[in-house]
């Protein structure tokens, strides 16, 4: 069975920082890119960055670009995303998702002083 | 950047066929994906390549585009099917969501 279980959100005081872990399993990992998308209280979904099976490409939305790091562990069947600088509008629900076939439940975080 | 736009509400009753919209310019040449997302869940890919069924969605969904216009289609809607949908599409390292479509069946 494909599995994405995402862990490492939490409450963060702004201008915080967050790792974003998603360990997945019942599938080829290295065979497939990664995505993260997030959904803030009440809002629609946002596609925040994806990174290739090699890790030899990554992208961002311009909303995290600069501050969010995507990056992934081929050996530990993992995907991260480390977040720095974080605002209140960063606050949502982060979801790690296959190629946006497969989807985690998601993890909460919330920005706020 | 592109922009997909997608009316805020649909409401049908059981039975009955409900037609989701989805526009943009980048679906001229990108392919749309449909998800659905009920509340407290995860979102679910309902549709990809405009038309193509993921194994174990249901018949009656369905999807079609036109021009720069993708619609997904649910035949014969049923409770179950009350949801959030959400289009997606990506092109020019641009990807982009909808703004979502609330569903409701009664």
């Amino acid at each position: 069975e494909v599995q994405l279980v995402e862990s490492g959100g939490g409450p963060v005081k702004p201008g915080g920082s967050l790792r974003l872990s998603c360990a997945v399993s019942g599938f080829t990992f290295d065979f497939y890119s990664m995505n993260w998308v997030r959904q803030a209280p009440g809002k629609g979904l946002e596609w925040v960055s994806s990174i290739s099976s090699s890790s030899d490409y990554t992208d961002y939305a311009d909303s995290v670009k600069g501050r969010f790091t995507i990056s992934r562990d081929n050996a530990k069947n993992s995907l991260y995303l480390q977040m720095n600088s974080l605002r209140a509008e960063d606050t949502a629900v982060y979801y790690c998702a296959r190629e946006l076939d497969v989807w985690g439940k998601g993890t909460t975080v919330t920005v706020s002083s | 950047s592109y922009e997909l736009t997608q009316p805020s509400s649909v409401s049908v009753s059981p039975g009955q066929t409900a037609r989701i919209t989805c526009s943009g310019d980048i679906l001229a040449k990108k392919y749309a994906r449909w998800f659905q997302q009920k509340p407290g869940q995860a979102p679910v890919l309902v549709i990809y390549k405009d038309s193509e069924r993921p194994s174990g969605i249901p018949e009656r969904f369905s999807g079609s585009s036109s021009g720069t216009t993708v619609t997904l289609t649910i035949s014969g809607a049923q409770v179950e099917d009350e949801a959030d949908y959400y289009c997606y599409s990506a092109a020019d390292n641009n990807q982009v969501f909808g703004g979502g479509t609330k569903l409701t069946v009664l």
